[in-house]
């Protein structure tokens, strides 16, 4: 079982709408939780870092959140764009651990439709 | 200032070459990391190096192996390719710092035929 999961899989919203994109994961503890957009063939771009005393961070129309209780994550993309379609990802750096420990999920594929 | 770069951007390489792949990290930034990524999968942790010493390997063969420079730039090298070995090479760059982004370049296409 991957300890962090992502939800839904892949998802397709028309341009302009707004939504949500889902991590929970079971590393514990953890020192920070971290959104990637990822453009197929293309490396990672960051969106944002919170670590486990921050529940949420605002990156443009990203926003993510954090419940370190539930630890569960949150993505709200608001007004979506056509240049919004990509794999966002979710990864968790262990407590105490540095890049190298990153433990990534699987990514939401996201379409957005004209 | 310049992000990561990484090159070449896109390589084809026979089984049984050698390959190296090279980067250099955000200006100030001391910590490079290496990561390759199958298409469909996440990054896998491959190496990682600050202050021009290795500080972390993953699980891959001894097939792969890197350095960091002076200047911090860093090559990543794998011998005797495999056709497994075709995926998206990603370099990433920090401080090196808990809690710090980590920046990635574009990668390096290597296709192994």
């Amino acid at each position: 079982k991957n300890q962090v999961e992502q939800s839904p899989q892949s998802l397709i919203i028309l341009e302009g709408k707004n939504c949500t994109l889902q991590c929970n994961y079971t590393v514990s503890p953890f020192s920070n939780l971290r959104w990637y957009k990822q453009d197929t063939g293309r490396g990672p771009v960051s969106l944002t870092i919170m670590t486990f005393s921050e529940n949420t961070k605002s990156n443009g129309r990203y926003t993510a959140t954090l419940d370190a209780d539930t630890k569960q994550s949150s993505l709200h993309i608001t007004a979506s764009q056509l240049s919004d379609s990509a794999s966002y990802i979710c990864v968790v750096t262990p407590q105490a651990g540095n890049n190298r420990k990153l433990i990534w999920g699987l990514g939401t594929s996201l379409a957005v439709n004209p | 200032d310049a992000g990561v770069t990484q090159s070449p951007t896109h390589l084809i390489k026979t089984r049984g070459q050698h390959v190296t792949l090279r980067c250099s990290p955000i200006s100030g930034h001391k910590s490079v990391s290496w990561y390759q990524q199958v298409l469909g999968q996440g990054p896998q942790f491959i190496f990682q190096y600050y202050e021009k010493e290795e500080r972390g390997r993953g699980n891959f063969p001894d097939r792969f192996s890197a350095r960091q420079f002076p200047n911090y730039s860093s090559e990543l090298n794998v011998n005797a390719l495999l056709l497994g070995d075709s995926a998206l090479y990603l370099c990433a760059s920090s401080t090196g710092q808990l809690n710090t982004e980590a920046f990635f370049g574009q990668g390096t296409r290597l296709t192994v035929v």
